[in-house]
């Protein structure tokens, strides 16, 4: 089966602008999620999708973050205005149902603000 | 607070030895923990799991173990390969909350 495709692999912006990453999931996983790995860290969930609804997006910086998921396929995450400590890894990951399946992950996007 | 911690960062072994990765967790409701394996520029792949209910689960070369009064589980591979060098997360969760993933241990294989 294909795997989780995300893009693009590599973004660097100046602080205050938008960026836009896509994703798109393994074929009839319900579940999809955004994760953000800072350097030396462990993946951190941003928000998670049940088809095209959320189920937790309590960390997600919503004053600047944005995420959607249309059509209970792809998605795309937005960050805007960017800071410089939202440099990190942004990987996408579904699955076929809650916390109990393992995740399939994308490749990420590494995202440097400078 | 870090409710899944990794304290080593970094684990070097021999090729044909045993690897030992350890993680610890604080929250006494996690049910489930994971295993998961990084290489370098691309995303981390399910390795092993474990349930609450049992203290150990093997595949293959790989074995998870689970300590629940200790709240230690780890991650035995044997025998090592140089193919196994990568960055080792582990994960846990209280269903049906999300996963917390630890810092991860960079595991290297030498000849």
């Amino acid at each position: 089966e294909a795997g989780v495709a995300q893009s693009p692999r590599y973004k660097i912006i100046e602080k205050r602008q938008s960026v836009a990453f896509w994703c798109n999931p393994i074929s009839g996983h319900a579940t999809l999620y955004w994760y953000q790995q800072i350097l030396g860290q462990g993946p951190k969930l941003l928000i998670q999708f049940q088809n095209n609804g959320v189920v937790d997006d309590s960390q997600l910086p919503k004053d600047r973050f944005s995420a959607e998921r249309l059509k209970g396929v792809d998605s795309t995450l937005k960050i805007q205005p960017a800071k410089l400590e939202d440099s990190a890894v942004y990987l996408c990951a579904s699955s076929t149902r809650t916390a109990r399946s393992p995740l399939h992950f994308g490749n990420g996007t590494r995202l440097t603000v400078t | 607070d870090q409710q899944v911690k990794q304290n080593s960062p970094s684990l070097s072994v021999q090729e044909g030895r045993i690897s030992i990765l350890n993680c610890d967790y604080t929250n006494s409701m996690f049910d489930y923990f994971l295993w998961y394996k990084k290489y370098p520029a691309e995303g981390p792949t399910f390795l092993i799991s474990i349930s609450s209910i049992k203290d150990k689960n093997e595949d293959g070369r790989f074995t998870v173990f689970l300590n629940k009064s200790a709240k230690h589980l780890s991650l035995h591979i044997v025998p090592s390969q140089p193919g196994d060098s990568a960055v080792y997360f582990c994960a846990a969760s209280a269903f049906p909350d999300k996963l917390i993933f630890g810092t991860g241990t960079r595991l290297q294989v030498f000849p």
